[in-house]
């Protein structure tokens, strides 16, 4: 069975500060990385979707990047603001399936 | 607007009642997908669709059904719902493209608002 992890489970930072995530996944049969932005009561929307090793995607203070060699890839928030508050969700597709498999996230609050 | 429907938004219902959940996308997307949210757990698929008739199950199909006659709508279908079927669910669509080797991928997923369903 297929697994994705992401840690930490949950984090709390204060406005302003920077922070990062981490999403591990199995390096084998890779085809793409996704990242999915969940507020609360509102419905995951997608961040990035990565597929090369090496890939460096950006949006405005977030970022992300891609290691498919090691399994692993880092979404990075510069400047944390209290509205970045969400679950951040990482999910992986292996190449020939349409299978996400989705880790259990992980619940950022930043503090004013 | 381009979006994921689903209906209904929340449900209580008893064991054993039938029901289902409705999803309709207006994106044309060929690919369609259900999950379900459990706390502790990530989101996980139950059945997904990469076009018309072709339904395939995910990795927690047990309980459900699905059908794909259209394009647009992928209902979720509970036959006999049963408690540990409480859940929240999600449908979500996709585009779908060939890749370098000529396979067909799909990617972003678009998530509908999610379907709170209890089942007593």
């Amino acid at each position: 069975i297929l697994n994705v992890e992401q840690s930490p489970q949950s984090l709390h930072v204060q406005e302003g500060d920077s922070t990062n995530f981490t999403c591990s996944f199995p390096s084998s049969n890779f085809y793409a990385l996704h990242w999915y932005r969940w507020e609360t009561a509102k419905s995951p929307e997608a961040l990035f979707v990565m597929t090369l090793n090496g890939d460096e995607k950006k949006k405005g203070r977030i970022s992300a990047t891609l290691n498919t060699k090691e399994g692993y890839s880092y979404l990075y928030i510069k400047g944390s603001q209290p509205e970045d508050s969400a679950t951040y969700l990482c999910a992986f597709t292996t190449s020939g399936t349409y299978k996400y498999i989705f880790g259990t996230g992980t619940r950022l609050k930043v503090l004013a | 607007e381009a979006q994921v429907t689903q209906n209904p938004r929340y449900l209580i219902t008893v064991t054993g009642k039938k029901l289902t959940v409705t999803c309709s996308q207006n994106m044309n997307h060929e690919y369609m997908s259900w999950y379900r949210q459990d706390p502790g757990l990530g989101l996980r698929q139950i059945y997904y669709s990469m076009n018309v008739e072709v339904t395939d199950k995910g990795d927690v199909p047990e309980g459900y059904k699905v059908s794909r006659k259209e394009k647009r709508n992928f209902p979720l279908i509970l036959e006999s719902p049963s408690p540990n079927q409480t859940s929240l669910y999600f449908c979500a669509s996709s585009f779908t493209y060939k890749g370098l080797a000529g396979a067909k991928n799909t990617g972003e997923l678009f998530f509908g608002e999610g379907s709170r369903l209890t089942v007593l």
